[in-house]
């Protein structure tokens, strides 16, 4: 079956500018998790949904940045008003419920703000 | 502030075992540790998870204590192809939001 799948792979914009980055996960996964990797840095971990429901927003960098998911399935993750510093690649993870928690990650998108 | 480190880098040469271990101090003790093997331009590849004790597969074994403040991923008899980037990743304790570790960077040589 597919895999978690992530558009688009690249994405340059200018600062200010906002940008969606957008996660389908694997079909029939509930939980889906967001995070980011700068460049040649670890991952930082951002949101995490169970359904469309995300408990904790806290992780997310600034409040330029917000996170939705509809039907449960598909997740955008907006910046608004980017910044230099919001240069990284976005990867999303599913799973399939909370009990197993094994993480299947999507390709990224790799994010250049000018 | 949890934390959850590795070693920044290793080398070894083919057909050697492997042995890297996380230091974790505040991972949920209900919720398993998983290792993740990341190439460059591509996102984490799940290798094992576990809870407790030892675990195996067809690729790897996952070491955790009774103490689950660490763990340590063994890859049996690594190839040039095994060079990568390798993570460990946990839930913090009473809370919704996961943390991985430094990453160990593992060069294999022939």
């Amino acid at each position: 079956g597919a895999g978690v799948s992530q558009s688009p792979s690249n994405k340059v914009t200018e600062k200010g500018k906002d940008v969606e980055l957008r996660c389908d996960p694997i079909s029939g996964h509930t939980a889906l998790y967001w995070y980011r990797q700068s460049l040649g840095q670890g991952l930082e971990f951002l949101i995490y949904f169970q359904g469309n429901s995300a408990p904790d927003k806290s992780g997310l960098p600034s409040d330029r940045f917000s996170a939705e998911r509809t039907g449960g399935s598909v997740s955008t993750l907006t910046i608004q008003r980017t910044q230099q510093e919001d240069s990284a690649v976005y990867l999303c993870a599913s799973s399939s419920n909370r009990a197993t928690e094994t993480q299947y990650f999507g390709p990224g998108t790799r994010l250049l703000v000018l | 502030l949890a934390k959850t480190t590795q070693p920044i880098s290793m080398d070894s040469y083919e057909g050697q075992e492997v042995n890297i271990t996380c230091s974790h101090n505040n991972i949920a003790t209900n919720d398993y540790i998983t290792w993740y093997q990341q190439f460059p331009s591509q996102g984490p590849r799940f290798i094992i998870q576990g809870y407790k004790t030892k675990v195996t597969n067809e690729v790897a074994s996952l070491f955790i204590p009774a103490d689950r403040k660490s763990s340590t991923l063994s890859l049996p008899r690594v190839s040039l192809s095994d060079t990568a980037v390798y993570y460990c990743l946990g839930k913090l304790v009473r809370t919704y939001k996961y943390i991985f570790g430094t990453g160990t960077r593992l060069k294999v040589l022939a």
